[in-house]
């Protein structure tokens, strides 16, 4: 069973553009979850999407904003981006209800210059 | 606000060793405590599950127990190897947010 893919891997971007990461849940899995990795802060969660419909959201800004498909693939968009923006942004997946064990994917290391 | 704290930041053992990680969390509205192990660079693998109702999980050297009204989760590492060194976290689920981490433990077995 394959497990949680994140693409792209690596991603370097200057102040003000914008990105898009995606992510491909373990198939069956309907939920999907986005983290924000820092050195200083740790893993902090952005939000989590469950049958294309946002279910939860962490304390981030408007510029952090995610989507998912009807295949449960979720991609997240973030927005004039800032250098404190530099992360490991993690994925996780799930079947989505409660006392489910979450698998997280690679992530994709944004840096911002 | 829910806060989850790992003590000791960072530990280092010789191998062979037994050893206990540290997990504690404010709000005992627990769903699940999930412990994951990080090497660096890469994502998270998960390591153990307990769900609310659950006292502890098993899997091989590794054993984790969940006490809610304490608020705390141990992880506990047996015979310790070189490969076990990573950053461990732990995660609680039980609210908006869908889980909160800790800091983590970093540890280091040596050979």
């Amino acid at each position: 069973k394959a497990g949680v893919t994140q693409t792209p891997r690596y991603l370097i971007k200057t102040r003000g553009q914008q990105v898009t990461l995606s992510c491909s849940p373990i198939s069956g899995h309907r939920s999907v979850s986005w983290y924000q990795q820092t050195p200083g802060q740790g893993l902090q969660f952005l939000f989590e999407y469950f049958s294309e419909t946002q279910r939860n959201k962490g304390n981030f800004p408007g510029r952090f904003s995610g989507r998912q498909f009807s295949n449960s693939r979720s991609e997240m968009n973030v927005s004039t981006l800032e250098l404190g923006d530099s992360a490991l942004y993690l994925c996780a997946s799930s079947h989505g209800t409660v006392y489910n064990e979450q698998f997280f994917g690679p992530g994709t290391r944004l840096t911002v210059l | 606000k829910q806060e989850v704290t790992q003590i000791p930041a960072a530990l280092s053992v010789p191998e062979g060793e037994n050893l206990v990680l540290n997990c504690s969390f404010t709000d005992s509205a627990i769903y699940n405590l999930q412990w994951f192990r990080q090497d660096p660079g890469k994502g998270l693998t998960s390591l153990l599950l307990i769900q609310s109702s659950q006292r502890e999980q098993t899997s091989g050297r590794l054993n984790a127990s969940l006490d809610k009204s304490s608020g705390r989760s141990t992880l506990y590492i047996a015979a310790s190897q070189p490969g076990d060194s990573a950053t461990y976290l732990c995660g609680r689920e039980g609210g908006s947010e869908k889980l909160v981490f800790g800091k983590g433990t970093k540890l280091t077995v040596n050979p």
